[in-house]
């Protein structure tokens, strides 16, 4: 069964310095890969995904993160954080079985401080 | 692009009564609609996946009947929860999808729940 797991129930970062969240995954087969954004009482945001291609991949608000086969990796990164990138933060993994539904990892929180 | 809204964004409602929620894609055609509860502080559980015009499939533990979902069109799906008890109090949020081909799911903001 596709499975991910995000290993830090927070994070802290101080404003401008560099961040990660971190994301794991298990699949059988080619992973599909998402990172997305939650904002207080709202939605999630689509922030990048990885489905083939560049192992480092470009999102939104300056976001990237890196697919890494051998390590069944795919971290969150952002060279300098601010603190409105404070959020809950989950990375998903497309599930290989009908209609494609997305497994969602239980989340990091991201705090960034001034 | 890619815009999705729900409405309501939040509903207060007595035990017993049943509530609609409205999943609509404003800006392109979903052939997929997901829908999700949130419970606070943990993530997204999948209730259901809906396709137009064809029934719903529910995840393992939903309650099909306590949970009805139509898709009725292309641009909208709704949620109704039945009798709803104060253990249906959740964050109900819907996703939506262009087609099998495009893998992203594009979220609307949420319904907040509370049943008294």
């Amino acid at each position: 069964a596709q499975s991910v797991a995000q290993p830090e129930d927070q994070v802290n970062v101080a404003e401008g310095n560099p961040l990660t969240v971190k994301c794991t995954y298990s699949v059988s087969g080619n992973p599909y890969l998402f990172w997305y954004v939650q904002y207080p009482n709202r939605g999630l945001q689509f922030l990048l995904k990885y489905i083939t291609g560049d192992n480092l991949v470009k999102g939104s608000y300056g976001f990237e993160a890196e697919f890494n086969k051998s390590q069944t990796s795919f971290h969150l990164k952002k060279p300098s954080a601010l603190v409105s990138d404070s959020a809950l933060y989950f990375c998903a993994v497309r599930d290989s079985g009908g209609y494609n539904k997305l497994i969602f990892g239980a989340g990091t929180r991201l705090a960034v401080h001034p | 692009g890619a815009v999705v809204s729900q409405h309501p964004s939040w509903v207060i409602c007595k035990s017993g009564t049943s509530v609609k929620i409205e999943c609509r894609s404003l800006d392109f055609q979903a052939t997929t609609m997901f829908w999700y509860r949130q419970f606070p502080k943990q993530s997204l559980m999948l209730m259901a996946t809906s396709n137009e015009g064809s029934k719903a499939t529910y995840e393992q533990g939903v309650e099909k009947d306590k949970f009805l979902i139509n898709h009725a069109s292309l641009t909208l799906s709704t949620l109704t929860v039945t009798s709803a008890h104060p253990e249906d109090s959740s964050f109900y949020i819907c996703s939506a999808r262009y087609s099998l081909a495009l893998e992203t799911q594009y979220f609307g903001p949420g319904t907040r729940l509370l049943v008294l």
